[in-house]
This record gives structure tokens, C-alpha cells and sequence, in this order.
């Protein structure tokens, strides 16, 4: 099965600090990769997400690197919060009939101390 | 704009029962996926639904099944239960052939 790999299993950063999560996937047809958010009790949440056709995208503190050749992208969260303390998964999304479809990571417990 | 309803939040179902959990997605999204979370898989696509027909199928054994009705509203199945089933169930929705699904809270399930 194509996996998406992600690492840290969990990560711990002070508040202000910059938390980065990487992944790493295999199936070349994905075109999409999205980051999402996941809080104890709720759903998934799309935080962000970027097209293969661009390296970087920012949305506020949140900013998606991507790298083609390695087949790589990261997550990094500037001036982290206590608020930011949750789950994030990476995926990736093959696009066409595979919409509906999202391949994950194992996920990133990320706590940020205050 | 209501977001994804799913039905029952919580359920406790003895093995070799059968479970059915539902799922409403939002308003104008007619593609449903399904995926099964645990503490050691992580995030599992079990199917997606679209139009009420199956388009996609993850890797899951035949006792898991679903539908799409209609309206858009899905259900999955899942029959002679086993211990290992127990999990989140989280239902997602999308628009026709656009990326950016919306999860709903889930249906946790344990099998005892």
C-alpha cells in the first residue's frame, strides 16, 4: 500500500518556539497535501494544504514546504501556542477519481508548554 | 452552513453483533468517505461513496460494507464484530472532483 511516512511520533516546544513536522511519500500521483488538525473528541480539520506545483505556501503562522525531487513536505508552526497543542496528520490525495481518498501519516502529537 | 452529523456519537456493541453508523454530509457534498482511526493504525480510508455508487475501496475485510442513499446520507456496516474493530469511525464529505474534505466528530465504537 502507498504510505505516507511522518515523523515525529510527538513533539514538545515551548510557546513562541517553531514546531516543524515532516512527511515523506511514495505514490508520485499524488497532487494534493493537505495538512490536518485533529483536538481530543473532534474530527480531523484541514489546517492547510499545497499543490506539488508550488514549494512553499503560508497561511498566517502556518507554512507548508514542499520538495518534488525528494518526494518531502514539512509543516512548520511559527510562534507556537499553547493552542496549537493537538494532532496533525499529513496526507496525500491522488486527485481524479481518488477525491475521496486520503492516504495519512501516523500522525504528530504536538504540545506546546506555555 | 451545518457541518458533518454523525450518528451515534458513542456505541458499545458485544462481538458477533452487527453495527450500522450514519453519517449526513454537508449540504450540496455528494461524495462520503469513510475512515477507521485507532491508536495503532492511525487513519485508515475504509471507502468512498459518490452519487451512491462505491468509487473507492481501502483495504479493509468484506464485513465492512456501506451505502449512499439519495440524499447524499451514507451509512457503513460493519458485521460480526470483532475486538479489533473497536475504533473512531470518522465520515468525511466533498464537492464533485474538488480536493478539501470536511470530517465530521466521528462514531466512537467499542467491542466488548
Amino acid at each position: 500500500q502507498q504510505q505516507v511516512k511522518q515523523s515525529p511520533q510527538s513533539l514538545i516546544v515551548q510557546k513562541g518556539g517553531i514546531s516543524i513536522i515532516n512527511c515523506a511519500y511514495e505514490n508520485t500521483a499524488f497532487d494534493y497535501f493537505p495538512w490536518y488538525q485533529q483536538f481530543p473528541g473532534k474530527g480531523p480539520a484541514l489546517l492547510i494544504a499545497i499543490r506539488p506545483d508550488v514549494s512553499e505556501k503560508k497561511e498566517g503562522r502556518f507554512t507548508i514546504s514542499f520538495n518534488k525531487s525528494a518526494k518531502q513536505f514539512s509543516l512548520h508552526i511559527m510562534d507556537s501556542q499553547p493552542g496549537d497543542s493537538a494532532t496533525y496528520f499529513c496526507a496525500g490525495n491522488a486527485g481524479g477519481t481518488s477525491y475521496g481518498k486520503l492516504t495519512f501519516g501516523q500522525g504528530t502529537i504536538l504540545t506546546v508548554h506555555p | 452552513k451545518a457541518g458533518v452529523t454523525q450518528t451515534p456519537r458513542y456505541l458499545i456493541k458485544t462481538r458477533g453483533q452487527q453495527v450500522t453508523l450514519s453519517c449526513s454530509p454537508i449540504s450540496g457534498h455528494r461524495s462520503v468517505s469513510w475512515y477507521q482511526q485507532t491508536p495503532g493504525q492511525g487513519l485508515q480510508f475504509l471507502f468512498e461513496y459518490f452519487s451512491e455508487t462505491q468509487r473507492n475501496k481501502g483495504n479493509f475485510p468484506g464485513r465492512f460494507s456501506g451505502r449512499q442513499f439519495s440524499n447524499s446520507r451514507s451509512e457503513m456496516n460493519v458485521s460480526t464484530l470483532e475486538l479489533g474493530d473497536s475504533a473512531l469511525y470518522l465520515c468525511a464529505s466533498g464537492t464533485d472532483f474538488n480536493y478539501g474534505y470536511t470530517f465530521g466528530s466521528g462514531t466512537r465504537l467499542t467491542v466488548v
